[in-house]
């Protein structure tokens, strides 16, 4: 099926450790991006790629780091996992910056 | 900046109700408008979208209008099902000098009882 994919659906962890999210997408988008999700629902951009290129990097702290090996895959690194970091994460990708944006499943993260 | 701003929720109706949930937004330019739905444990569905003033989007018998006058894009619906139920979420994207994310709204949960 052609989809965004991401992996892990649920990811529990302790504070402190570090992990990693992979989304890919088979639909031969040029952008990607990691959406994050609190826990009242809010959606807000955190990083945006163009093939390969980061094009977006909103406030987030540098204890997360996209990473795009090719332009089909954005994997999201996040070290040093504390409580606030707990949300849904959601990728997506466009087929370029401005068009129609189709959004994975999402991944619950649960620091403990 | 560009903001979208929906109706607070919990919106709670029965089934077969007529639904409305406002959305209003703030952007330069002329911005797409976009209606996504979220059902339970799921994630984010594209429901409709509008990309010029007076266009009309819909889908599933769902539907908005792009208001410019009112910087509007109400979600309506004539007749709710309880597998209606969902966080629906109101986004711009604006194409005059965006870095192509979208801007989402709040959220507004939806729950029909049958």
């Amino acid at each position: 099926d052609t989809a965004v994919s991401q992996t892990p659906k649920y990811l529990v962890t302790q504070m402190g450790n570090d992990k990693s999210i992979k989304c890919e997408q088979n639909l031969g988008h040029d952008t990607m991006y990691w959406y994050k999700q609190d826990s009242k629902k809010f959606l807000k951009i955190m990083f945006s790629y163009n093939n390969k290129e980061l094009i977006i990097n909103e406030t987030v702290p540098n204890r997360f780091s996209p990473k795009s090996p090719d332009k089909a895959h954005l994997n999201l690194h996040i070290n040093s996992l504390e409580l606030g970091d707990s949300a849904v994460y959601f990728c997506a990708s466009s087929q370029d910056r401005f068009r129609l944006t189709l959004f994975g499943q999402g991944t619950r993260l649960t620091v403990v | 900046g560009d903001s979208v701003t929906q109706m607070e929720g919990p919106v709670t109706l029965s089934e077969e109700a007529f639904l409305t949930i406002n959305c209003t937004y703030t952007a330069t330019g002329y911005p797409s408008l976009f209606w996504y739905v979220q059902y339970p444990g799921e994630g984010l569905q594209l429901l409709l979208k509008a990309t010029k003033a007076d266009d009309k989007g819909s889908n599933k018998g769902f539907e908005a209008t792009y208001r410019k006058e009112t910087t509007s894009f109400h979600l309506e619906k004539g007749s709710v099902q309880v597998s209606d139920s969902a966080v629906y979420f109101c986004a711009l994207m604006n194409y005059g000098g965006s870095q192509g994310n979208l801007i989402f709204g709040k959220g507004t949960k939806l729950s029909v009882k049958p």
